[in-house]
């Protein structure tokens, strides 16, 4: 089956300064790659996804890029800020129902 | 208001008393899951729903049951709980298996 490995499990920052977390999968077939938040005590939510065919994808201060060949994908959040502290998860999925998540990255934006 | 519904939403029982824990949704999705999450596992797929009458395994489903008999609901039982079966749990849906998911609230459920 699929396994998704998501780095690193903690980052902290200086707000302003940008974020990145990076995932890999490992099934070749996984076209679906989305990316939730979750603040303390929520539902996580999705920020931003992207799907196989594109390489990168933007929305404001948040992107995504995605390298098949290699097989991972990575979550960059620029000029953070300390509302951006949560955890953030990555998944994939074949986009036939099973979905695989990463173990989460805590992200703490300081002040 | 679209939302995801689950109850209850904590719930604390002893091993091998049966229970269900329901979710709706007021969408029309086709698609909806269930995961549970625990400390530095992640999100772990249970049980997902392509469709009415349509529903596949996750990665952990063991001691787990669930059904789709209707487009909105998605319950998912416990016939027999043990503590290991300790956790949070988040019911999803959406349009599709590739469309954003939206997730319940979540229900916390402690098996002593």
């Amino acid at each position: 089956g699929e396994n998704v490995e998501q780095h690193p499990s903690t980052l902290s920052v200086q707000e302003g300064d940008s974020a990145v977390i990076k995932c890999t999968y490992s099934d070749s077939a996984s076209n679906y790659f989305p990316w939730y938040k979750q603040e303390l005590g929520k539902r996580p939510q999705l920020i931003i996804d992207i799907r196989s065919n594109v390489g990168e994808k933007k929305d404001q201060r948040i992107a995504v890029t995605l390298n098949k060949t290699a097989k991972h994908f990575s979550l960059h959040i620029t000029e953070t800020q300390p509302e951006d502290s949560a955890v953030y998860f990555c998944a994939a999925s074949r986009g036939a129902g099973k979905s695989t998540f990463g173990d989460g990255t805590t992200l703490t934006v300081k002040p | 208001e679209a939302q995801v519904t689950q109850n209850p939403r904590y719930l604390i029982t002893v091993t091998g008393k049966k229970l269900t824990v329901t979710c709706s949704q007021n969408m029309n999705h086709e698609y909806m899951s269930w995961y549970r999450q625990d400390p530095g596992l992640g999100l772990r797929q249970i049980y997902y729903s392509m469709n009415v009458e349509v529903t596949d395994k996750g990665d952990v489903p063991e001691g787990y049951k669930v059904s789709r008999k209707e487009k909105r609901n998605f319950p998912l039982i416990l016939e027999s709980p043990s503590p290991n079966q300790t956790s949070l749990y988040f019911c999803a849906s959406s349009l599709g298996a590739k469309n954003i998911q939206y997730f319940g609230a979540g229900t916390r459920l402690s098996v002593l």
